[in-house]
């Protein structure tokens, strides 16, 4: 399996509800960054965070790190329609400038 | 606010044609990247640069070549197009040193026919 796999690979929730995506890794990494992309568009980043912090918070969003897992989860809060878009994981191999992204969790927020 | 445009957002060329995919950046980074994305594979890393005139294989280079003449332009570069790089492209920038966030632009779907 690819580095950055994110689970589950298809998610429909409730307007009002919280979204939870996993993204496991293999390599020791610097960062892990997660992204959102609306269909047909480019990636827009969301949110980064250190291989020394645990968790992160940014609006509705909470993101988490175990390395020791090797693992990393992006919570959305209260979801909205507008929330509905690929998310996708990534990880930046110790300097090589080398990106490695997972194949992304498709979210569906219904009105 | 960063901006980061490619050239053309459909694309469709023939087998055998030379294809450009042009990317502009407004920042002065010096990282520019170009990936393909496929259903089911994410994106794959194809070429980067950290300067001009510079460039780095990434995965997935075969059949693909680039250029970076100035540094706010990179260009990916289909030689013989074929069906198989039937796909979306995405160009992304970052900062020099940083191994932060990348900034992408909307992308380029190309068929090739």
């Amino acid at each position: 399996s690819q580095q950055g796999e994110e689970d589950p690979q298809a998610l429909s929730i409730q307007e009002g509800e919280n979204a939870t995506m996993n993204c496991s890794y293999k390599t020791s990494i610097n960062n892990l960054q997660w992204y959102r992309q609306n269909s047909g568009r480019g990636l827009v980043h969301l949110i980064l965070i250190r291989s020394n912090e645990r968790e992160k918070h940014s609006g509705r969003l909470r993101v988490t790190l175990d390395t020791s897992k090797k693992s990393s989860s992006l919570l959305i809060t209260a979801s909205r329609a507008a929330d509905t878009a690929s998310y996708f994981c990534a990880t930046e191999l110790g300097g090589t400038y080398k990106y490695i992204f997972g194949t992304g969790t498709r979210l569906k927020v219904l009105a | 606010d960063v901006k980061v445009t490619q050239s053309s957002r459909y694309l469709v060329k023939r087998t055998g044609e030379k294809v450009f995919l042009e990317c502009v950046q407004d920042m002065d980074h010096e990282n520019m990247f170009w990936y393909r994305q496929d259903p089911g594979l994410g994106l794959r890393l194809i070429y980067f640069s950290y300067d001009v005139k510079m460039k780095e294989k990434g995965d997935i280079p075969e059949g693909y070549s680039v250029s970076r003449e100035k540094k706010e332009r990179f260009s990916l570069i289909l030689e013989s197009a074929s069906t198989n790089q039937t796909s979306m492209y995405l160009c992304a920038i970052n900062l020099a040193g940083s191994t932060d966030t990348q900034y992408f632009g909307p992308g380029t779907r190309l068929t090739v026919l």
